[in-house]
């Protein structure tokens, strides 16, 4: 049972624009959240996190936007480049040790076109 | 640059061969993971180093297993590969608690294919 879904495994987009990628998760229990960013041939590399605490965090040209009444969360790029191009993983985390396990989606493919 | 390597970047083994594959890290982190992605699904947690403490997922096979000689080296063992086993298999590392602890640092992969 996946507890972290993304359900497009892929986006276009045109450069300029705006890309909005969707994550939803079911257990209610996670408190931090992530998104990452891997290109080929390269491990996933961190791009923005948001606590359960708050609904919005901004860094640049990226926003990451929390819904927990929904279990949704989305991550939206603004403009859009094309060296944005990559597979973006959202990942989930529960808390109340020293380590933390993340609980990754499946990824989605996002091109954005010159 | 401080950073995770992973080494070797491919690796062919023979179905039942034992394979080991290797991470090292320069960042000081206490914490180290290893994870099993396969095409087109999430990257799969199998286990993870706290320090020297070993913490194993409930659903990693026995198949698997790792060693962590100290700080910055960590190895993943698998000790008879199935076809099943090819993977991209990633190591990471964190600090430990606070926000810290969720931030977690990866290398660029091992792909493990099995003949």
């Amino acid at each position: 049972d996946q507890q972290v879904k993304q359900n497009s495994p892929s986006l276009s987009v045109q450069e300029g624009r705006i890309s909005i990628l969707n994550c939803d998760y079911t257990n209610s229990m996670f408190d931090y959240f992530l998104w990452y960013k891997k290109y080929p041939a390269e491990g996933p590399t961190f791009l923005i996190s948001i606590s359960s605490i708050k609904d919005k965090n901004e860094d640049g040209r990226f926003t990451v936007f929390l819904n927990k009444s929904a279990k949704h969360l989305s991550l939206h790029i603004v403009p859009s480049q094309p060296g944005d191009s990559a597979v973006y993983f959202c990942a989930a985390s529960q808390g109340g040790g020293a380590t933390n396990k993340l609980i990754f989606g499946t990824g989605t493919l996002l091109a954005v076109q010159p | 640059d401080a950073m995770v390597i992973q080494n070797p970047r491919y690796q062919v083994t023979q179905f039942g061969k034992p394979v080991t594959l290797s991470c090292s890290q320069t960042l000081n982190h206490n914490v180290m993971y290893w994870y099993q992605q396969k095409s087109s699904q999430a990257p799969k947690l199998l286990f993870h180093y706290y320090d020297k403490d070993f913490n194993n997922e409930a659903d990693t096979p026995d198949n698997f297993q790792s060693r962590r000689p100290n700080t910055s080296f960590c190895f993943l063992d698998i000790r008879s590969p199935g076809l099943g086993d090819a993977a991209m298999y990633l190591c990471a590392t964190s600090r430990e608690g606070g926000a810290a602890k969720n931030i977690q640092y990866f290398g660029a992969g091992t792909r493990l294919s099995v003949l």
